[in-house]
């Protein structure tokens, strides 16, 4: 079974800020999904991605996959990015993901 | 959204009452899943279904039962709602061949009291 986890639990900043959240896993996927979840709201699905790098506006998702490793990051933070992030792993042979357990973000403007 | 609606989007009901959920899609998709999301735990499978009359058991499926008449329809039941099932749950497809990206419902919140 492939463990997900995510850090930090919780992220407070400042408007502004160059935002990074980061997930590991334990075993090797066949692609990882970055979620965003705002309070309330439904989830949506940000990036996916097998190697390398993609950038959506002001948002890069990165994926190492020799270390099992992959990180979000947000340049010029604001407060409508304030939302819980999911990292979940999409496995070899399956059509089931595992979900970290979120990164509650809050942007301070 | 994917055309991915959920009913009822918000539920009370009462312990040892049956509760049924109902996910509906327009797309077509094989594969729908049910998942419910607590603090602390994130998302976790309930159960998921890969055709109409197949559905297979996720981490959490105790308590629960699923049905798949009809391509479009994924219903997940309640038997007997317990306190520990208050929760929010959410209905997903897979777009098949995208490395399992899935797209999910708006959500249903239950509380059972």
């Amino acid at each position: 079974k492939n463990e997900v986890e995510q850090s930090p639990q919780n992220l407070t900043a400042q408007e502004g800020e160059f935002i990074t959240i980061n997930c590991s896993y334990s075993v090797g996927i066949s692609a990882l999904h970055w979620l965003q979840q705002h309070p309330g709201g439904g989830i949506v699905s940000l990036f996916m991605l097998s190697s390398g790098k993609k950038k959506h506006g002001r948002l890069i998702a990165t994926i190492n996959i020799q270390e099992k490793h992959s990180s979000l990051h947000i340049t010029a933070s604001h407060p409508r990015d304030s939302a819980v992030y999911i990292c979940a792993v999409a496995n070899f042979g399956n059509e089931k993901l595992t979900f970290g357990t979120g990164t509650r973000l809050t942007i301070i403007p | 959204d994917a055309g991915i609606t959920q009913s009822p989007r918000h539920k009370v009901t009462e312990t040892g009452t049956p509760v049924t959920l109902r996910c509906h899609q327009t797309e077509n998709h094989r594969y729908m899943y049910w998942y419910r999301q607590d603090p602390g735990h994130g998302l976790r499978l309930i159960h998921y279904s890969y055709g109409v009359k197949d559905t297979d058991k996720g981490e959490v499926s105790d308590g629960y039962s699923v049905s798949r008449s009809k391509t479009e329809d994924f219903l997940l039941t309640l038997e007997s709602a317990t306190s520990s099932q208050t929760s929010v749950y959410f209905c997903a497809i897979n777009r098949q061949g995208q490395h399992n990206e899935q797209f999910f419902g708006p959500g249903t919140r239950l509380t059972v009291l």
